[in-house]
C-alpha cells in the first residue's frame, strides 16, 4: 500500500518550458489536492478536486491547470514556467468529500525555475 | 476572512522538557482543526484532529492539544521532548461544508541533547 506518490521527485525547468507533476493514490480517495509549500509560508492550495470529474480553484491558481484522469489520478501542469514558481509541490488526497477530513500527503516534488 | 496564526516561527527547547507549540485560529461556527508534523525533507503526516467532540484531543506520539473556544486557540503539548520530535508543526484550519483548507506559517520545533 504505498498511499500518495508522486513524480518527478526533483526537477529543473528553464523560464517558459512546460511540464506535468503526477499524482496518485491507492486509498480509493474521492478527494485530490494540490500544494505548494513556500518558506515561512506554509500550505497554499493551488487546486483541488472534490470528486472524480470535478475541480476548482483554490487560494493560488495563477499559472497552473490540473485534470483529475481518474479517481486515482490528478496531475498539475504548469503551461510556461516562471521562476515565481520555483517552490515544493505536494499533492494530498482525503476519503471524505469536505477538508474537514484528514488528508493524507505525498512526498513532495522539489521545482527550481531558472 | 478565515486564518490560522501560529505565534512561533521557532520553538526551542531541551529533550525532557516540556513542548508547547502556539496556535490561533479565526472564529467559526464549525472548524476542524489539525495539527500535522513534516519531517525534513519528508511529506505531512497527522498528529492529531478536533472535530467537535471532546476539546482534549490525544493524538501520536505523545501529543495532545486542548480546543477552546473562548480563545480560539488550539495549543499542541507534549510533557517531554524526544530529539526525534524535531521537525516543522503546522496548524491546519478547516470549515465545515467546504474544501478550503488554511495553514499556518508552520513552528520549527528544536530539541537540544
Amino acid at each position: 500500500n504505498a498511499g500518495v506518490t508522486q513524480t518527478p521527485k526533483f526537477q529543473v525547468l528553464k523560464t517558459g518550458q512546460s511540464m506535468t507533476l503526477q499524482c496518485a493514490q491507492d486509498m480509493n480517495h474521492n478527494s485530490m489536492y494540490w500544494y505548494r509549500q513556500d518558506p515561512g509560508m506554509g500550505l497554499r492550495l493551488i487546486y483541488y478536486s472534490a470528486s472524480e470529474g470535478t475541480t476548482d480553484k483554490g487560494e493560488v491558481p495563477n499559472g497552473y491547470n490540473v485534470s483529475r484522469l481518474n479517481k486515482r489520478e490528478f496531475s498539475l501542469r504548469l503551461e510556461s514556467a516562471a521562476p515565481s514558481q520555483t517552490s515544493v509541490y505536494f499533492c494530498a488526497s482525503s476519503g471524505t468529500s469536505g477538508s474537514t477530513d484528514t488528508q493524507y500527503f505525498g512526498p513532495g516534488t522539489r521545482l527550481t525555475v531558472l | 476572512a478565515q486564518s490560522v496564526t501560529q505565534l512561533d516561527s521557532h520553538v526551542s527547547v531541551s529533550e525532557g522538557t516540556p513542548v508547547l507549540l502556539r496556535c490561533n485560529y479565526s472564529s467559526s461556527y464549525s472548524p476542524s482543526l489539525f495539527w500535522y508534523v513534516q519531517h525534513p525533507n519528508k511529506g505531512l503526516q497527522l498528529l492529531l484532529k478536533y472535530t467537535s467532540a471532546a476539546t482534549l484531543v490525544k493524538g501520536i506520539n505523545g501529543f495532545e492539544a486542548e480546543f477552546k473556544k473562548s480563545e480560539t486557540s488550539f495549543h499542541l503539548t507534549k510533557p517531554s521532548a524526544h530529539m526525534s520530535d524535531a521537525a516543522e508543526y503546522f496548524c491546519v484550519v478547516s470549515y465545515t461544508g467546504g474544501f478550503k483548507t488554511i495553514f499556518g506559517a508552520g513552528t520549527r520545533l528544536f530539541v537540544k541533547a
